[in-house]
């Protein structure tokens, strides 16, 4: 079975350093996507990094980026110069090939950001 | 403009009632999909809907129906409510092809008092 697993719940970090979220997930395909969302107290779900697993090259998004390590299936998300808006759950999905595209998610990571 | 919506944000009901959420989207998708949030924030797929028909079933209480009208339009009904619906119930959509990335609604709190 596809799963992903966060081993975080929680996590904290001072405002302007750096923090790494980890995911690890299980799969055996070689192509897939994997996915960072961010759900502040107001609950929506917002797209935050996505990462296509035939791409070396690991993805960035301004001051988040992400280390793919296919072999090791892992996906950690590193935030950069950290803001008190970054104070979120973050969820790490993985998306299957085919399969109409569901999402597998992890149980998420919850990250305080302290002035 | 919104992309995705949901109706309503809060519903709050007795067990035993039968309540819907609508969800629609703007973005011209033609993939739909309604996912779960528990207490513990566990999100988990319940169906999809890819131009009008049913893709994704996941062993979901037959209480649970979703009704897509249109392709930008995906209805969850649910009838005989318990206190274990209680949750927060997410709409998303996506396009086929392209970016595959789901784009997600804000989100319906469901209680069951």
């Amino acid at each position: 079975a596809q799963t992903v697993t966060q081993s975080q719940p929680e996590m904290s970090v001072q405002e302007a350093e750096t923090v790494t979220l980890s995911c690890t997930y299980d799969t055996s395909e070689s192509d897939y996507y994997l996915f960072w969302y961010k759900q502040p107290p107001s609950r929506q779900m917002i797209l935050v990094i996505r990462q296509e697993a035939y791409k070396q090259q690991n993805a960035t998004e301004n001051r988040f980026s992400v280390n793919f390590q296919k072999a090791a299936k892992s996906f950690s998300l590193k935030i950069s110069d950290s803001q008190l808006g970054d104070a979120a759950m973050y969820f790490c999905a993985y998306r299957p090939p085919g399969g109409y595209n569901k999402l597998i998610f992890g149980a998420g990571t919850r990250l305080a950001v302290h002035p | 403009d919104t992309a995705v919506s949901q109706t309503p944000k809060y519903l709050v009901t007795q067990m035993g009632n039968d309540k819907s959420i609508k969800c629609e989207q703007n973005l011209g998708h033609d993939t739909m999909y309604w996912y779960k949030q528990d207490s513990k924030k566990f999100l988990k797929i319940m169906f999809s809907y890819n131009n009008k028909e049913l893709i994704i079933n996941e062993t979901v209480p037959n209480r649970f129906s979703p009704k897509s009208p249109d392709k930008a339009h995906l209805n969850l009904h649910i009838n005989s409510l318990e206190l274990g619906d209680s949750a927060v119930y997410f709409c998303a959509s996506r396009t086929s092809g392209g970016t595959d990335t789901q784009y997600f609604g804000p989100g319906t709190r469901l209680t069951v008092l």
